[in-house]
């Protein structure tokens, strides 16, 4: 059972678009949300992360939207570049858990000028 | 220069053969992870260990084994029962699970042939 769906699997935005990938979480115990980015042949790095008390987070282009009683948050990129190209992952975590992040199977970025 | 290292970059097997990764990292942190990334499927965590002489499977720990002797060290032996072990092998830690920025390696890939 997949816990975080992400969509879509792969994306194609004109550079200076806005690139939107959506992330839908089950376990309502989740209260921590980060956003990974992933180049080619390198390891993933945090990107942003949210957590429920605010519905949205912006860090320079990357904005984090959460929507808790829809169960979803998305990352939205302003003014995407050629270097923004990409494979984006969500994650989620519980509070007190102790438990490992579960991951969104990511989504493809490509940005083309 | 802190941070997580992983060896080979690059790795050849032949089919039936046991394969040892390894993972170090010099960041003081007490919980590390084991990622298994093939296109499309995102991260699938095989084993973390939270300290020292502990770990716990993850979703896919078949065909696999680690151990944590020292906590800079968390190598993983893909065992000749692992069906399909062809992927890129991903290494991260974290200070703790759940709500902490976890630090992934540049990851290693191996090939069985």
């Amino acid at each position: 059972q997949q816990q975080v769906k992400q969509s879509p699997q792969s994306l194609i935005v004109q550079k200076g678009g806005i690139s939107i990938i959506n992330c839908a979480y089950e376990n309502t115990a989740f209260d921590y949300f980060p956003w990974y980015q992933q180049f080619p042949g390198k390891g993933p790095a945090l990107l942003i992360a949210i957590r429920p008390d605010v519905s949205e987070k912006k860090e320079g282009r990357f904005t984090i939207s959460f929507n808790k009683s829809a169960k979803q948050f998305s990352l939205h990129i302003m003014d995407s570049q050629p270097g923004d190209s990409a494979t984006y992952f969500c994650a989620a975590s519980r509070d007190s858990g102790n438990t490992p992040l579960v991951f969104g199977k990511g989504t493809r970025l490509s940005v083309i000028a | 220069d802190g941070g997580i290292t992983q060896s080979p970059k690059y790795l050849f097997r032949k089919e039936g053969q046991n394969v040892t990764l390894s993972c170090e990292q010099n960041l003081n942190h007490d919980a590390m992870y084991w990622y298994r990334q093939d296109p499309g499927q995102g991260l699938r965590l095989i084993y973390y260990s939270q300290i020292v002489n502990d770990f716990q499977k993850g979703d896919i720990a078949e065909g696999y084994s680690v151990s944590r002797e020292k906590k800079e060290s968390f190598p993983l032996t893909v065992t000749s029962a692992q069906k399909n072990p062809t992927a890129f092998y991903l290494c991260a830690s974290s200070t703790m699970t759940g709500q902490y920025e976890q630090y992934f390696g540049p990851g290693t890939r191996l090939t069985v042939t």
